[in-house]
């Protein structure tokens, strides 16, 4: 069965700082990855998605992610936090039938003025 | 397209009493999950639907909660009776198949059982 840790339950960070939200995955198969952030009272919204291709994905509001095959990883980052970043991260990955997600416990970024 | 739409958004009830939550997905969309959120447990996926056919609910948690889609354009998700642990926030998804599956949300229902 599939699995998603954050090992991290909050990050902060300096807004101007480059940030890092960790993820790390298990899967049977191709790992199908994403990232979804949620602001408060807000359902989740998402991100970037790793299918195939090139390790380093570019998506919304500036955040990438590395796909690492090796480390089994999918860290979030952005060169530049902020303020308006902080917000709750998920990192999912798709099971082998590629419909249901399994959601990691979610990162709480804050990015501090 | 709207998005996603539930209703209501927020819902109180007394332990006991029969609670209806909707959903619109997509239009286009073909899967539809419905997830529940707490501080305690995060998001936990309840049952999805392809084609309006339930794949699967393991996730429900009890008898008490059923949910249906009579069509391609709404679903509803009711607890009969409610008790103050189902007292969460209930998300509604959907996706399209040929789309490499990113879910997009709803708003989210946010029930409190007294």
């Amino acid at each position: 069965a599939q699995s998603v840790a954050q090992p991290e339950d909050q990050v902060n960070v300096a807004e101007g700082n480059p940030l890092t939200v960790k993820c790390t995955y298990s899967v049977s198969g191709n790992p199908y990855l994403f990232w979804y952030v949620q602001y408060p009272n807000r359902g989740l919204q998402f991100l970037l998605k790793y299918i195939t291709g090139d390790n380093l994905v570019k998506g919304s509001y500036g955040f990438e992610a590395e796909f690492n095959k090796s480390q089994t990883s999918f860290h979030l980052k952005k060169p530049s936090a902020l303020v308006s970043d902080s917000a709750l991260y998920f990192c999912a990955v798709r099971d082998s039938d590629g419909q249901n997600f399994v959601f990691g416990p979610g990162t709480r970024l804050s990015v501090l003025p | 397209d709207a998005g996603v739409i539930q209703s209501p958004r927020h819902e109180v009830t007394e332990m006991g009493q029969e609670v209806t939550l909707r959903c619109k997905p997509i239009s286009g969309h073909d899967y539809l999950f419905w997830y529940r959120q707490t501080m305690m447990r995060g998001l936990e996926l309840l049952i999805y639907f392809n084609n309006n056919v339930p794949i699967d609910d393991s996730g429900m948690p009890e008898d008490r909660f059923s949910a249906k889609m009579p069509n391609a354009s709404f679903s509803t998700l009711k607890i009969q009776p409610s008790e103050p642990r189902d007292s969460a926030v209930y998300f509604c998804a959907s996706s399209f198949n040929g789309d490499y599956n990113e879910q997009f949300f709803g708003p989210g229902t946010r029930l409190t059982v007294l």
